[in-house]
């Protein structure tokens, strides 16, 4: 099967918690994407990235951080979790010169 | 800069009428259109993409939408709506030209069916 894939599927922790979300493609796309989507729906790009650029979006606070092995795979860690943090994280990919976005099923992050 | 305005928040319609969802979007160059629709608990799905040719393009499960380049809209219409199109549905545009990947979405349209 070919897709976006996400793990976990929801997580709940404490503020000051470090957690860490995985996602991989299997389209063999070139680009990863990290969009936050809140409670109200708003979709707000993170990062995109590929194998020669990473670009953050300049609003993403310095304790969010990409982490990717290859262009299949970009993970998103936060290092101290705050309450505003509480969101879904959709990971999305896209192939260099298409135009269209893939989403994964999203990660339903809680901090209490 | 590019922006997606969905002027309706929310939108609920008769199961079997037909359904019309506004997009307007800004955009200075040649734009890459898009509607998405995220059912519960999903992610988005792509239901259809414009760039050019006949500004009516047409989607998955029988969605359609006409690009009006005079007017800078991209509505999305189905001719009569199932229960199962009850999700929020996302307008978005992104920059036709290399280098410019970033895709700006709209806030969304939560469509609910009546019975």
């Amino acid at each position: 099967e070919t897709a976006v894939f996400q793990t976990p599927n929801y997580h709940v922790t404490q503020v000051g918690n470090e957690v860490s979300f995985n996602c991989k493609q299997t389209l063999g796309h070139d680009t990863m994407y990290w969009y936050k989507q809140d409670s109200k729906k708003l979709l707000k790009i993170m990062f995109s990235y590929n194998n020669k650029q990473l670009i953050v979006n300049e609003t993403v606070p310095r304790r969010f951080s990409p982490q990717s092995s290859d262009k299949a795979h970009l993970n998103l860690r936060i290092k101290s979790v705050e309450p505003e943090d509480s969101a879904v994280y959709l990971c999305a990919s896209s192939r260099l010169g298409e135009y269209e976005q893939y989403f994964g099923p999203g990660t339903r992050l809680t901090v209490l | 800069a590019q922006s997606v305005t969905q002027p309706d928040a929310r939108v609920t319609v008769s199961e079997g009428a037909s359904l019309q969802l506004r997009c307007k979007y800004s955009y200075s160059g040649t734009p890459y259109l898009f509607w998405y629709v995220q059912y519960p608990r999903q992610g988005l799905q792509l239901l259809l993409k414009y760039y050019s040719g006949d500004p009516v393009v047409q989607g998955v499960n029988g969605f359609e939408a006409e690009f009006i380049k005079s007017n800078s809209s991209f509505h999305l219409r189905k001719a009569s709506v199932h229960w199962s199109d009850s999700a929020v549905y996302f307008c978005a545009v992104r920059g036709f030209n290399y280098g410019n990947e970033k895709i700006t979405f709209g806030a969304g349209t939560k469509l609910t069916i009546k019975p």
